[in-house]
């Protein structure tokens, strides 16, 4: 199976602040990468999908980039309710697999 | 609006089946071009997709847990449902119900199962 790895696992930043977050896959998934958001005690939420289109509702903020087995998350301005686990997701092959995802924290 | 609903036994017993059950609402489980799958999360940990089934009933399980897995597809009740046996401690998760097309767009709130005598 494709093992997709995340980096970092832990992030602690201030609000307002601009971060990226990684997803590396052991293969190349093409374009077939999402990004989903988790919050404790809810089930994720779609942010990303197609390595760079954003789902309905989501804000500008968010943005995905990358392609073949290197991809990136950004968010331009941390807001509060950002604070959360993102896993990135291939559905290139199946098993489709997720990363092990990165948690954000408030510095 | 459409809605998925998990339910199934909260606390199941080791070497027992666990059956859990995904509701549809607010649209038929035979429109469009979705998969209806299942994924699971351990405590603390992240995501496992267990597999998924479309409306005809194609059904792809994740290889890991092939042997111990089945899925079927309600279409009558609008339901598709997921079964997992020989259970052992290491199946204890929130299992979640989902809907996509090509990835999971739409996810149930879940439901945590318990594996424990």
């Amino acid at each position: 199976e494709i093992v997709m790895t995340q980096s970092p696992a832990t992030l602690s930043v201030s609000p307002g602040e601009r971060v990226t977050l990684s997803c590396r896959a052991s293969q190349s998934v093409s374009g077939n990468l999402a990004w989903y958001q988790q919050k404790p005690g809810q089930a994720p939420r779609l942010l990303i999908y197609g390595a760079s289109a954003r789902a309905t509702g989501i804000p500008a903020r968010f943005s995905g980039s990358g392609s073949g087995t290197e991809f990136t998350l950004t968010i331009s301005s941390l807001q509060s309710e950002d604070f959360a686990v993102y896993y990135c997701h291939q559905n290139n092959k199946w098993p489709n697999t997720f990363g092990q995802g990165t948690k954000l924290e408030i510095k | 609006q459409v809605h998925l609903q998990e339910s199934g036994p909260g606390l199941v017993k080791p070497s027992q089946t666990l059956s859990l059950t995904c509701t549809v609402s607010g649209a038929s489980i035979s429109s469009g071009s979705y998969f209806w799958g299942w994924v699971r999360q351990p405590a603390g940990k992240g995501l496992e997709w267990i597999g998924r089934i479309d409306s005809r009933g194609n059904i792809d399980y994740n290889p890991s847990l092939e042997s111990r897995v089945i899925m079927s597809i309600d279409t009558s009740k609008n339901q598709f449902s997921l079964k997992v046996t020989s259970l052992t401690a290491a199946d204890t998760a929130v299992y979640y119900c989902t809907r996509g097309s090509t990835r999971p767009t739409l996810w149930g709130q879940g439901t945590t199962v318990t594996v424990s005598s």
